[in-house]
C-alpha cells in the first residue's frame, strides 16, 4: 500500500487479557518503529526493528511488552496481562534505511482502552 | 540528541502566516533540525528538515539562524486543516535510529 497500516484502529480490552496489534510498513522500507503515545503527550519510543532484527527495545515499559517481526515486514506488539495505564495510542512508522533525510511515516495508530 | 523548547501552544488566524519558533541552543554542527506535526487522530507527518541554510517546500519554510541556535517553521498562508500540534526535533546526520519527541506546539488557526 501507499502508507503505514495499522489494525485494529481501536481495541477495547479487559484488564488482564492480551492483546496484539498488528503495523504493515511502507513496502521495502527497512526500518519500523514502534510509539506509544498518551493523552496529551507526544509520542514516546517503544522499540525500532532494522529487517527482521530488534536493535533497540530500551522503550519498552515492561516485560508484559513484545515486539516482533519475523519476515522483516509486519510487525506486532503484543502486550501481555494489558493493565489500565497501558490505554494509549500506538503509532508504528517506517522509513527506507539511509534514507533519513525524507523523515519516517507513520500510520495514523491503534487506540487502546483498557478497561 | 539535542533538546528543543518551543511555545506550548500558539493561536493564528486563517490566512496569515504561522511562525512557529523553536530553540535548540545545543545543537551539534552534525545535527539537522526537522520538523513534524500531528494532526487530531492521525500520526505524526513528516513537514520538512534543514542543517544551516534555509529551505522551502510545498509545505513550508524552514528558517534556521546563523549560529544554528534557533529556528522557525513559517506556513505561508494557515488554513484551519493546519490545525495540529507541530513537533521540532533535532538529530544527528545518518541517525537511522528512534526519533524522540517533545510536547510541541499545540497550533490553533482560528477562522
Amino acid at each position: 500500500g501507499a502508507g503505514v497500516s495499522q489494525s485494529p484502529r481501536y481495541k477495547v480490552a479487559k484488564r488482564g487479557q492480551d492483546v496484539a496489534l498488528r503495523c504493515d510498513p511502507i513496502s521495502g522500507h527497512v526500518s519500523l518503529f514502534w510509539y506509544q503515545q498518551a493523552l496529551g503527550q507526544g509520542p514516546e519510543f517503544l522499540t525500532y526493528f532494522q529487517n527482521e532484527a530488534q536493535l533497540d527495545k530500551s522503550g519498552l515499559p515492561s516485560d508484559r511488552f513484545f515486539a516482533e517481526r519475523p519476515e522483516g515486514s509486519v510487525s506486532t506488539l503484543k502486550i501481555q496481562r494489558t493493565q489500565q495505564e497501558d490505554s494509549a495510542v500506538y503509532l508504528c512508522a517506517s522509513s527506507p534505511t539511509g534514507v533519513f533525510n525524507y523523515g519516517y511515516t507513520f500510520g495514523s495508530g491503534t487506540r487502546l482502552t483498557v478497561v | 540528541d539535542a533538546k528543543t523548547t518551543q511555545p506550548p501552544s500558539m493561536d493564528c488566524a486563517e490566512g496569515r502566516a504561522a511562525n512557529l519558533p523553536c530553540n535548540h541552543s545545543t545543537i551539534s554542527g552534525n545535527e539537522y533540525v526537522y520538523w513534524y506535526r500531528q494532526i487530531h487522530s492521525q500520526g505524526p507527518q513528516y513537514i520538512i528538515h534543514g542543517l544551516k541554510n534555509n529551505e522551502t517546500n510545498e509545505m513550508a519554510s524552514l528558517i534556521i539562524t546563523e549560529d544554528r541556535k534557533s529556528s522557525t517553521l513559517i506556513l505561508p498562508h494557515a488554513t484551519l486543516r493546519d490545525t495540529a500540534v507541530y513537533y521540532c526535533i533535532v538529530r544527528a546526520m545518518n541517525r537511522d535510529d528512534k526519533i524522540i519527541f517533545g510536547k510541541g506546539t499545540r497550533l490553533h488557526i482560528l477562522p
